[in-house]
């Protein structure tokens, strides 16, 4: 079983932090959370990635529950290009299975 | 860090022909590559995992016939949809992983797209 649930759809203002949460309760110990975005008419993009700590790179933070079942992707200053599908994937290394993810709008 | 290139980025076919959709490494070897296609405003559905210089393994339900995957070498693998009907009008996308996991350049990398429309 690799899905994850997401919220349907999340609005957030232009230049504020956005959390998008995702709760992953099946996860293994050594499935990753990954997450990807989706622009229109674009192939997914990769976001960020982790195993069990939090992990920031130059386009978001990863922030992962103590007990791995639900972790927070966070975007700390949404601009209108991070408006996009966010799909949360757990996986071991293997098939990625895309859940229906959440369509982030972002409001000037 | 790795790219995955697709072309083409989309084509119009008839009815009753193929189409081939090239999906290739551009600066990586990737041994296992997937083709996905994707409805309007639906998710992503795994088709199938196409792996180098042995037979692709098809999800449930995706006809391999239809669907012929050739990973020929280790940069390129191929998707061709034979007899193609407007039912399979779609967006193709396939994809390579990269990197060992818990690397910085681990993830999975996916192509731009092919956004196929049969008449």
């Amino acid at each position: 079983d690799a899905k994850t649930t997401q919220p349907n759809s999340m609005e957030s203002n232009e230049e504020e932090p956005v959390h998008l949460p995702c709760n992953h309760s099946t996860i293994s110990g050594t499935d990753y959370i990954h997450w990807y975005r989706q622009l229109p008419s674009q192939g997914p993009e990769y976001v960020i990635h982790g195993l069990t700590s939090n992990v920031n790179n130059r386009m978001a933070s990863l922030a992962i529950a103590e007990d791995r079942k639900s972790s927070t992707l966070i975007l700390h200053r949404a601009t209108l290009r991070d408006a996009a599908v966010y799909y949360c994937i757990k996986n071991r290394d293997d098939k990625i299975i895309f859940g229906k993810g959440t369509r982030l709008h972002i409001l000037p | 860090g790795a790219v995955v290139s697709q072309h083409p980025s989309w084509v119009i076919c008839k009815s009753g022909t193929s189409v081939k959709i090239e999906c290739r490494s551009l600066d990586f070897q990737a041994t296992t590559m997937f083709w996905y296609r994707q409805f309007p405003k639906q998710s992503l559905m795994l088709m199938a995992t196409s792996n180098e210089g042995s037979k692709a393994t098809y999800e449930q339900g995706v006809e391999k016939d239809k669907f012929l995957i050739n990973h020929a070498s280790l940069t390129l693998s191929t998707l061709t949809v034979t007899s193609a009907h407007p039912e399979d009008s779609s967006f193709y996308i396939c994809s390579a992983r990269a990197g060992i996991p818990g690397s910085s350049n681990y993830g999975y990398t996916f192509g731009s797209g092919t956004r196929l429309t049969v008449v």
